[in-house]
C-alpha cells in the first residue's frame, strides 16, 4: 500500500519551461489537493478536487493548472515557470472534506532559475 | 484575519526529556484542529485531530491539548527520542473546511 506517490522529487527548470507533477494515491479517495510550502510559510493550498472530473482554485492558483481526468491521480502543470514558483509542492489526499486525515506524498522540490 | 501561531520556532532538548509546544489561533469560526509532523525531506503526517469539544488526544508519546475559549492548543512530548526530531505543525480548520496550516516548531533531540 504506497498511500500518495508523487512524481518527480526533484527537478530544475529554466524560467518559461513548463512542467507536469503527478499525483497518484492508491486509498480510492475523493479528495486530492496540491500544496506549495516555502520558507517562514505555513502551507498553502494551490488547487483541489472534491472527485473525478472536477477541480477548483485554492488560495495561491494563478501560474498552475491541474487535471483530475482519473480518480487516482491529480495532475499539477506549470505552463510557464516563474523564479517565484520555487517551492516544495505537496500532493495530500482525503476520503472526504471536514475533520478527516489528509495523507501527504513525500513531496516535489522544484528549483526555477 | 484567520491566523495560525506556532511557538517556538525552534527548540532543542535532549533525548528522555519531555517538551510542550505552543499554538495560538484565531481562526473563527472554529471546526477542528490538527498537529501534525515532517520529517525533513518528507510530507506532514498526521498525529492528531480535535474538535472544539474535545480537550486532550494521545498518540502514543504525543499529547494534544485544545482550550477552545482562548484559542490555544498544545502538543507534549514524553520521554523524547532521536527519531521526534522533526518539525511540528499546527492545523486549523473553520466550518468551510480550509485549513490553516501554522509555520511549524522545529525539534531537534540530541543524545
Amino acid at each position: 500500500n504506497a498511500g500518495v506517490t508523487q512524481t518527480p522529487k526533484f527537478r530544475v527548470l529554466k524560467t518559461g519551461q513548463s512542467m507536469t507533477l503527478l499525483c497518484a494515491q492508491d486509498m480510492n479517495h475523493e479528495y486530492m489537493y496540491w500544496y506549495r510550502q516555502d520558507p517562514g510559510m505555513g502551507l498553502r493550498l494551490i488547487h483541489y478536487s472534491v472527485g473525478e472530473g472536477t477541480t477548483a482554485k485554492g488560495e495561491v492558483p494563478d501560474g498552475y493548472n491541474v487535471s483530475r481526468l482519473k480518480k487516482q491521480n491529480f495532475l499539477l502543470g506549470l505552463e510557464s515557470a516563474a523564479p517565484s514558483q520555487t517551492s516544495v509542492y505537496f500532493c495530500a489526499s482525503s476520503y472526504s472534506r471536514g475533520g478527516v486525515i489528509q495523507y501527504f506524498g513525500a513531496g516535489t522540490r522544484l528549483s526555477v532559475l | 484575519k484567520n491566523q495560525v501561531e506556532q511557538s517556538p520556532q525552534s527548540l532543542i532538548i535532549l533525548e528522555g526529556k519531555n517538551c510542550t509546544l505552543q499554538c495560538n489561533y484565531t481562526v473563527s469560526p472554529f471546526s477542528n484542529l490538527r498537529w501534525y509532523k515532517q520529517d525533513t525531506g518528507r510530507g506532514p503526517v498526521s498525529l492528531t485531530i480535535m474538535t472544539f469539544s474535545e480537550n486532550t488526544k494521545s498518540n502514543g508519546r504525543y499529547t494534544a491539548t485544545l482550550d477552545a475559549d482562548t484559542k490555544q492548543s498544545s502538543l507534549h512530548i514524553t520521554a523524547s527520542q532521536l527519531s521526534d526530531s522533526a518539525s511540528y505543525i499546527c492545523v486549523v480548520s473553520g466550518i468551510t473546511d480550509k485549513l490553516i496550516f501554522g509555520t511549524g516548531t522545529r525539534l531537534q533531540v540530541f543524545p
